[in-house]
């Protein structure tokens, strides 16, 4: 059983156009991540949620809306993209809140190019 | 902020050579400290970590100290076998603008090991 999934695995797009990741887990976990990792492997936190609720959002242009429906899925709705938002993008969750001493169980990632 | 640096990589090594990846970190506080593991085309996998000063923490024949006296968490292994080859990453919690806990990586530095 895949404990993080994340669809689609590969996204070809052209510039302008509006797209979304999907992710799930069947964990129980309360709080869902979602991360960026450049071409250089550089991995940052964009957003967080618990129980639905938005708890971190870093910096992130408002192009990128992140929409949690219930505790097990987070998806990633991305509009408007741009060629600096081709990136590998990385689902995560853990048990509780963000962070502390929780392993995070990260999704296999979803490779986006935008042409 | 909170801040990690990891030495660069590549680091290349032949198989059962003795295995050193730095990692010090800047923090306020006391974070907690993680060591990562990205093997080719896969999400991010808990390796090992550590909550407090002077703890160890080990797994798969890795281990990493958290030493606050000179703010460092370096990942070593006797003996790195092939399947190790893969890119490591060094982590801390720092807290986020929301007063949330929340992972911050490291660059990742990349193991080869050849037979």
């Amino acid at each position: 059983d895949t404990a993080v999934s994340q669809t689609p695995k590969y996204l070809v797009t052209q510039m302008g156009n509006d797209k979304s990741i999907k992710c799930e887990q069947n964990l129980g976990h309360d709080t869902m991540y979602w991360y960026k990792q450049d071409s250089k492997k550089f991995l940052k936190i964009m957003f967080s949620y618990n129980n639905k609720e938005l708890i971190i959002n870093e910096t992130v242009p408002n192009r990128f809306s992140p929409k949690s429906p219930d505790k097990a899925h987070l998806n990633l709705h991305i509009n408007s993209l741009e060629l600096g938002d081709s990136a590998v993008y990385f689902c995560a969750s853990s048990q509780r809140l963000a962070g502390g001493t929780d392993t995070q169980y990260f999704g296999p990632g979803t490779r986006l190019t935008v042409l | 902020g909170n801040s990690v640096t990891q030495m660069e990589g590549p680091v290349t090594l032949s198989e059962e050579a003795f295995l050193t990846i730095n990692c010090t970190y800047t923090a306020t506080g006391y974070p907690s400290l993680f060591w990562y593991v990205q093997y080719p085309g896969e999400g991010l996998q808990l390796l090992l970590k550590a909550t407090k000063a002077d703890d160890k923490g080990s797994n798969k024949g890795f281990e990493a100290t958290y030493r606050k006296e000179t703010t460092s968490f370096h990942l070593e292994k006797g003996s790195v076998q092939v399947s190790d080859s893969a890119v490591y990453f060094c982590a801390l919690t720092s807290l986020s603008s929301g007063g949330y806990n929340k992972l911050i990586f490291g660059a990742g530095t990349r193991l080869a090991v050849h037979p």
